[in-house]
C-alpha cells in the first residue's frame, strides 16, 4: 500500500484565495482525520470522519474551513477564504477504526503558506 | 478530561546514549498507548503501542511499558543513534473513544 497521500506536498496561496487540500487514506481504513500542526499550538485536531460521515468538527477553527468525505477514497480539506495566519503544515491520517488501539497512518502532510 | 503529559524538550545526547522520554496520562478506563516519532519533514510515525496494563511496546531498539499503577508510558532506548533525531508523541486512546489526544511532543538532538 502506498500509504495515506495527501496533495500538494506545498502550497503557496495569497491571503483571500480558496486553498484546497486533498487526501487519499488507505483502502480499508474507515477513519479519517484532519490535523494541523504550527510550532505555537503542536498538533489540532481539525475534523474526524468515521465511514464517510464527519463525527467530530469541533475542531474547525471557524466557518472559512470546511472538509468533505465524498466517498472512502478521497476527502477535502477548503480553506476559502485563506488568511495569513492559517499558514501551516496541514496532515491527514487514517485508521482502521475509533477503537481497538491500532493507531493512525499520517500522510506526509501539506505546507500552507499563505501570504 | 483525558490528556497526555511529557516532558519538555528539547533532550540533547551524545550517540550511543541511554533515552527516557517520561510520558504520564490521565484518562478514565484502560486507554490504549502509542509512541508516534516524526523526522524533518514529514508525517508522524506509528513507533510502538500497548493495549493494556504492564504490556511492553517495541520497535528499532526502543520500548515503552504500560504501568497503571503510576499511569506512565515512559519511552526508552539503550544507544541512541544520530538518525533517532525527531520529535516523538506519546498518545492515548480512551476506552470507548473515537480519537486519539497527543502530548505536545518533545524533540530530541542526537550528537555524533
Amino acid at each position: 500500500d502506498a500509504g495515506v497521500i495527501q496533495s500538494p506536498r506545498h502550497e503557496v496561496t495569497e491571503m483571500g484565495q480558496e486553498v484546497t487540500l486533498r487526501c487519499k487514506p488507505i483502502s480499508g481504513h474507515n477513519s479519517l482525520f484532519w490535523y494541523r500542526q504550527t510550532m505555537m499550538r503542536g498538533l489540532e485536531l481539525l475534523i474526524y470522519f468515521n465511514n464517510n460521515v464527519p463525527i467530530d468538527d469541533s475542531g474547525m477553527p471557524e466557518d472559512r474551513f470546511s472538509a468533505k468525505m465524498p466517498n472512502a477514497s478521497f476527502s477535502t480539506l477548503k480553506i476559502q477564504p485563506s488568511e495569513p495566519r492559517d499558514s501551516a503544515v496541514y496532515f491527514c491520517a487514517s485508521s482502521t477504526g475509533p477503537h481497538g488501539g491500532y493507531g493512525y497512518t499520517f500522510g506526509s502532510g501539506t505546507r500552507l503558506t499563505v501570504v | 478530561g483525558d490528556s497526555v503529559t511529557q516532558m519538555e524538550g528539547p533532550v540533547t545526547l551524545s550517540e550511543e546514549a541511554f533515552l527516557t522520554i517520561n510520558c504520564t496520562y490521565t484518562a478514565t478506563g484502560y486507554p490504549s498507548l502509542f509512541w508516534y516519532v516524526q523526522y524533518p519533514g514529514e508525517g508522524l510515525q506509528l513507533l510502538l503501542k500497548a493495549t493494556k496494563a504492564d504490556d511492553k511496546g517495541s520497535n528499532k531498539g526502543f520500548e515503552a511499558t504500560y504501568r497503571k499503577e503510576t499511569t506512565s508510558f515512559h519511552l526508552e532506548k539503550g544507544s541512541v543513534q544520530v538518525s533517532d533525531s525527531a520529535v516523538y508523541f506519546c498518545a492515548l486512546e480512551a476506552t470507548g473513544g473515537f480519537k486519539t489526544i497527543f502530548g505536545a511532543g518533545t524533540r530530541l538532538f542526537v550528537k555524533a
